[in-house]
């Protein structure tokens, strides 16, 4: 079946400190991926759309500048938090979706990663 | 603007009983409808989806949903619920119209007890 992977599964770091994470399509290629955000007991926030090849686009109210993104090849994309503070701290989930697929294809998501900013 | 409902934050049920978690969804459109399961700390796994064609969709681990055209609606259900199946469980929808944006639902957590 389709995997995607999450690195890493964990990360802490000091508030002020950028962080990158990596999203990975491990037996398909995906021209698009995604990024969510989710808090506890909540559901997932869409933050961006990752397009291989191009800009990212960015849901209303996330900043681009903040959460930066970068789909370099088909099977990978990553997001990175720039200037981190612990109202950064969250789950970041990735999904991506099979680039020979239909439309009407699911979305296969990451395992997540859990970022805390101290 | 696509939305999904999901009514119950949590949904207790006795391992042996049926279970149903509810799903109401709003598109201006024909929807792709998906159920998603997370298990603590981990991602989402798919559970099953309806595209088109028969309206009850049965998907991984025993559990099928109907999709109902004139209530908007997409539960989910499962004939005879395990401890095994307690999670938190999430309704999508996506709009066939266009784009890839999918829009869930607030999660239910199920709880299967002894």
């Amino acid at each position: 079946g389709a995997v995607v992977s999450q690195h890493p599964s964990r990360v802490i770091c000091k508030s002020g400190t950028s962080v990158k994470i990596e999203c990975r399509s491990l037996d398909f290629q995906a021209t698009t991926m995604f990024w969510y955000r989710q808090f506890p007991k909540k559901s997932l926030m869409l933050m961006a759309t990752s397009n291989e090849g191009s800009k990212a686009t960015y849901e209303q109210g996330v900043e681009k500048d903040k959460f930066l993104i970068n789909h370099a090849s088909l099977t990978l994309s990553t997001l990175t938090v720039t200037s981190a503070h612990p109202e950064d701290s969250s789950f970041y989930i990735c999904s991506a979706r099979d680039r020979l697929a239909g439309l009407d294809n699911e979305q296969f998501f990451g395992p997540g990663t859990r970022l805390t900013v101290l | 603007a696509q939305s999904v409902a999901q009514p119950e934050d949590q949904v207790n049920v006795a391992e042996g009983n049926p279970l149903t978690v509810k799903c109401t969804y709003s598109v201006s459109g024909n929807p792709y409808l998906f159920w998603y399961v997370q298990y603590p700390n981990r991602g989402l796994q798919f559970l099953l989806k309806y595209i088109t064609g028969d309206n009850l969709v049965k998907g991984s681990y025993g559990f099928e949903a109907e999709f109902n055209k004139s209530q908007t609606s997409f539960h989910l259900k499962k004939p005879s619920a395990l401890v095994s199946d307690s999670a938190l469980y999430f309704c999508a929808v996506r709009d066939r119209g266009g784009g890839n944006k999918l829009t869930f639902g607030t999660g239910t957590q199920l709880k299967v007890e002894l």
